[in-house]
């Protein structure tokens, strides 16, 4: 079965500076994942996405996220934040080798990124 | 393509009322998808589809809840009879098997209050 777990709940950092979010995964099998974010009101859009390629994921809006697999991380980062990045971030895992072919998404608790200016 | 599509937006409803989601999934996608998203639970799969038949309702709540898919360009799930704690938002997502490039694409939401 598979379980992530986001570090943090809430994180705050000023306009221009480094956004780190923390995830950590667990997989039974070889894992997919997902960073998803989610505006007000809004519905869920995929920012990046991991399956066996590059272990280092670049997405939209300047976001990239690392696939470390000894440390069962996957953790998103971006070197500059913007007053629009703030929003819900979910990071999720879903299995590769599903026989039914669905990507049965597991999602985190979400990650409120809050920008200062 | 409009994206998946769903509908209400909001619900605000009595409990003990049928409530009915509606959501249309982006055209030639074989897969839809029902997800719940509450405070306490975040977001949980309710059930999914596959070319219009259910494969794994085991994220159904109670046997109040209900999900069809007549065709392949439409859904609803129901709640008869509703509760105070199925207030949520509803989230559909449709995909298209692709492999590794698979990707669920969501719409909006549906705010439900039950009152």
């Amino acid at each position: 079965a598979q379980s992530v777990t986001q570090l943090d709940s809430h994180v705050s950092v000023s306009e221009g500076t480094p956004v780190l979010l923390r995830c950590n995964y667990s997989s039974s099998y070889s894992p997919s994942l997902f960073w998803y974010v989610q505006h007000p009101n809004k519905g869920l859009q995929l920012l990046l996405k991991y399956t066996s390629a590059a272990t280092l994921v670049k997405g939209i809006n300047g976001f990239e996220a690392e696939f470390k697999k000894s440390e069962t991380s996957f953790h998103l980062t971006k070197p500059s934040a913007h007053m629009s990045d703030a929003a819900e971030y979910f990071c999720v895992v879903s299995d590769r080798f599903i026989i039914q072919g669905a990507q049965k998404l597991v999602f985190g608790q979400g990650t409120r990124l809050t920008i200062n200016p | 393509d409009a994206g998946v599509i769903q509908s209400p937006r909001h619900e605000v409803t009595e409990m003990g009322q049928e409530v009915t989601l509606r959501c249309k999934p982006i055209s030639g996608h074989d897969y839809l998808f029902w997800y719940r998203q509450t405070m306490m639970r975040g977001l949980e799969l309710l059930i999914y589809f596959n070319n219009n038949v259910p494969i794994d309702d085991s994220g159904m709540p109670e046997d109040r809840f209900s999900a069809k898919m007549p065709n392949a360009s439409f859904s609803t799930l129901k709640i008869q009879p509703s509760e105070p704690r199925d207030s949520a938002v509803y989230f559909c997502a449709s995909s298209l098997y692709r492999g590794e490039d698979t990707e669920a694409f969501f719409g909006q939401g549906t705010r439900l209050t039950v009152v």
